[in-house]
């Protein structure tokens, strides 16, 4: 049981390229989601999924984009990125609304 | 105006003394759900404790206990006993209105031995 895994730990992006981060749990949960954590400013939502083909925006969504095929993977996608983006992402994923959100280790993102 | 809103950015306690950190919230939902996370320096976001807008009891989780005040929206993390390795980043969390969730930017709690 891996929990939540994410990839890559660690990326450096030019302005205006785009990357796919992955995040896939083995926990059967239905509700996943993406954070953003900047110094100084907790987390912040970006997108969320209560269940394979549902998704749903955040407090922060734009410049991202999430799908979720399947009830195991919920990948982030940053289009076009920009220095505004540098920041450490988290994933996470619960039973439910209200249980305990189980966290992925982070990816670290720095945008050029 | 901010959802969650954590009032010391820092605070320090002797170890084996008991510890509040404070966490006050806004919302006009009337379910909505109170979390709180540990960061410790490696990183990682670990749950502590969960209170839902509708129990009437505080909650407890071994030495954590979330002191709700519903009247005055808060709802202060409780940390009994404290240990070296209480030592960490602490995120106050709201979930309302479904599905959305919001952080407050957290205390920094230093454990002295």
């Amino acid at each position: 049981n891996a929990g939540v895994t994410q990839t890559p730990k660690f990326q450096v992006l030019k302005t205006g390229q785009s990357m796919t981060l992955q995040c896939a749990q083995d926990m059967n949960h239905e509700y996943m989601s993406w954070y953003r954590q900047d110094p100084g400013m907790g987390l912040r939502l970006i997108h969320y999924s209560v269940g394979a083909g549902i998704t749903d925006q955040g407090e922060v969504p734009n410049g991202y984009n999430v799908s979720r095929s399947t009830t195991e993977d919920f990948p982030l996608r940053l289009l076009s990125a920009a220095p505004s983006q540098t920041s450490v992402y988290f994933c996470a994923s619960s039973y439910g609304k209200d249980n305990e959100q189980y966290f992925g280790p982070g990816t670290r993102l720095t945008v050029t | 105006a901010q959802k969650i809103t954590q009032t010391q950015p820092g605070m320090f306690v002797q170890e084996k003394e008991a510890v509040t950190l404070d966490c006050t919230y806004d919302t006009s939902d009337q379910s909505y759900g109170l979390f709180w996370y540990k960061q410790p320096s490696s990183g990682e976001m670990i749950f502590l404790i969960y209170q839902g807008s509708y129990d009437e009891q505080n909650a407890t989780e071994g030495r954590y206990s979330l002191n709700f005040q519903k009247a005055r929206k808060s709802a202060n993390l409780v940390i009994s006993a404290s240990q070296l390795g209480d030592s960490a980043m602490y995120f106050c969390a709201m979930r309302e209105f479904g599905n959305q969730f919001y952080f407050g930017t957290g205390t920094s709690l230093t454990v002295i031995p």
